[in-house]
């Protein structure tokens, strides 16, 4: 089974902070990657696939970096709406999640 | 624009089994080359993916449920099922449908469904 992790578990920041969150897989999953966020009481709802391309309608602040075994989800100005909990997700091999990182507010 | 609706009971005791259909709204399981997947989140917790259907009748099994797992579709009402059997309070979970999109090798779910929550007790 290949395992996903995220750091940090969770994070505070400010309207207008670059954010960084960090994805790792147990083993080497190419560019196999994907970023959800989620919202309380909401489904996840995908902002990047194929670790860099920004789904359709997803805002241009979201940017997703990363091949292998180590990936970056960056926010490059946090707005209102941006928090949330994002999680990572591989399909190299079957599908799994990472555990989540929780941004909330400052 | 596609759209996904989960039903089924919302309470279930131990060991009985669990239905739950996904109903596709503006697009068809049976079109194109999608995979039709159903994923959960226990309440607080992570995401877990259960298993997927291909719309040319292939299916996949998370290997930790393989056992308990059935995912079957009526393409007469355009939706898809879940079936899990032997149900436990560890079970207890929303209970989200999704489609799957394979580009380039690249699998990703979009769109998903709200989520319906599964309540295991006695």
């Amino acid at each position: 089974d290949i395992q996903m992790t995220q750091s940090p578990f969770s994070l505070s920041a400010s309207v207008g902070d670059r954010v960084t969150i960090t994805c790792r897989a147990s083993q080497s999953i190419t560019r196999y990657l994907n970023w959800y966020q989620q919202k309380p009481g909401k489904a996840p709802k995908v902002l990047i696939y194929g670790a860099s391309s920004l789904q359709s309608g997803v805002p241009s602040r979201f940017s997703g970096s990363g091949s292998g075994t180590e990936f970056t989800l960056t926010i490059s100005s946090l707005q209102p709406e941006d928090f949330a909990t994002y999680y990572c997700q591989q399909s190299y091999s079957f599908f799994t999640f990472g555990p989540g990182t929780k941004v909330d507010i400052k | 624009q596609v759209q996904l609706q989960e039903s089924g009971p919302g309470l279930l005791k131990p060991s009985e089994t669990l239905s739950l259909t996904c109903t596709v709204s503006g697009g068809s399981v049976s079109s194109g080359d999608y995979y039709w997947n159903w994923i959960r989140q226990p309440p607080g917790k992570g995401l877990e993916w259960i298993a997927y259907l291909h719309d040319r009748g292939g299916t996949n099994y998370n290997p930790s449920h393989k056992s308990r797992v059935t995912i079957s579709a009526d393409v007469s009402k355009n939706q898809f099922s879940l079936k899990l059997s032997s149900v436990t309070a560890a079970d207890t979970a929303v209970y989200y449908c999704a489609r799957g999109l394979l580009i380039r090798g690249i699998f990703w779910f979009d769109p998903w469904g709200q989520g319906t929550l599964v309540t295991v007790s006695s």
